[in-house]
């Protein structure tokens, strides 16, 4: 069936060096995908979104790559930080017609080591 | 998380309690949703509201009634529920106008409901 998934539930790295999150989507006619960062006791956060007609897009410190072939959507963090410690997902619209409707992975867990 | 807030935090209820969770957003937005968060487990969209009107109930049980007063106020009134209803209820909202090319939504801090 159709899903939104991660590739790693946990991911370790050291603080200082980079880190990319994946995302493996599956419905070819999705038009928009969101990244989101949910850290404890909090409500997912928005970081960073893409349209299916871009490939590439760029934050403070973000960056989301889209590969429409493969349909694999990617989330890198430069530098990574302590607070970048956090549980991250990525919805895919999988709305018609101007629609919006958000399938959710199930999530990455993050961990910057000191 | 002034954008949109949620009361109360946590709440502990039994089976034959009724309680409200509240939803209030701060963005003007047209829209508004409640998801369903239980450990090890995507987000559950429930319900959502487009201009105060249920546009979506995702075969949720009757035991769940959602309230929309206004595009500002966002309600969940629980009653009979069950302990696998235990989880984490996320409100959202979204700009949803035409004119928008995205339609990005905007989370609440959660109520952590835990039923006995």
């Amino acid at each position: 069936g159709e899903s939104v998934g991660l590739h790693l539930p946990t991911l370790s790295v050291q603080e200082g060096d980079n880190s990319i999150i994946n995302c493996a989507y599956s419905n070819s006619a999705s038009d928009y995908f969101i990244w989101y960062k949910q850290e404890s006791g909090k409500g997912p956060q928005f970081i960073i979104d893409i349209r299916s007609n871009m490939d590439k897009r760029q934050g403070q410190r973000v960056t989301v790559l889209l590969n429409k072939t493969v349909k694999h959507l990617s989330l890198q963090i430069a530098a990574t930080q302590p607070g970048d410690s956090a549980v991250y997902f990525c919805a895919e619209n999988r709305g018609t017609s101007g629609t919006y409707k958000y399938i959710f992975g199930t999530g990455t867990r993050l961990k910057v080591l000191a | 998380e002034t954008g949109v807030t949620q009361t109360p935090r946590h709440l502990v209820m039994g089976m034959t309690n009724k309680k409200s969770l509240k939803c209030e957003q701060h963005l003007g937005h047209n829209a508004m949703y409640w998801y369903k968060q239980s450990a090890k487990k995507p987000l559950e969209l429930m319900f959502v509201y487009n201009f105060k009107e249920q546009t979506e109930n995702n075969s949720v049980p009757s035991r769940f009634s959602p309230e929309c007063p206004n595009s500002s106020h966002l309600f969940l009134h629980l009653h009979t529920l069950q302990p696998e209803d235990s989880a984490l209820y996320l409100c959202a909202s979204s700009p949803q106008t035409r004119e928008r090319y995205t339609d990005t939504q905007y989370f609440g801090p959660g109520t952590r409901l835990t039923v006995l």
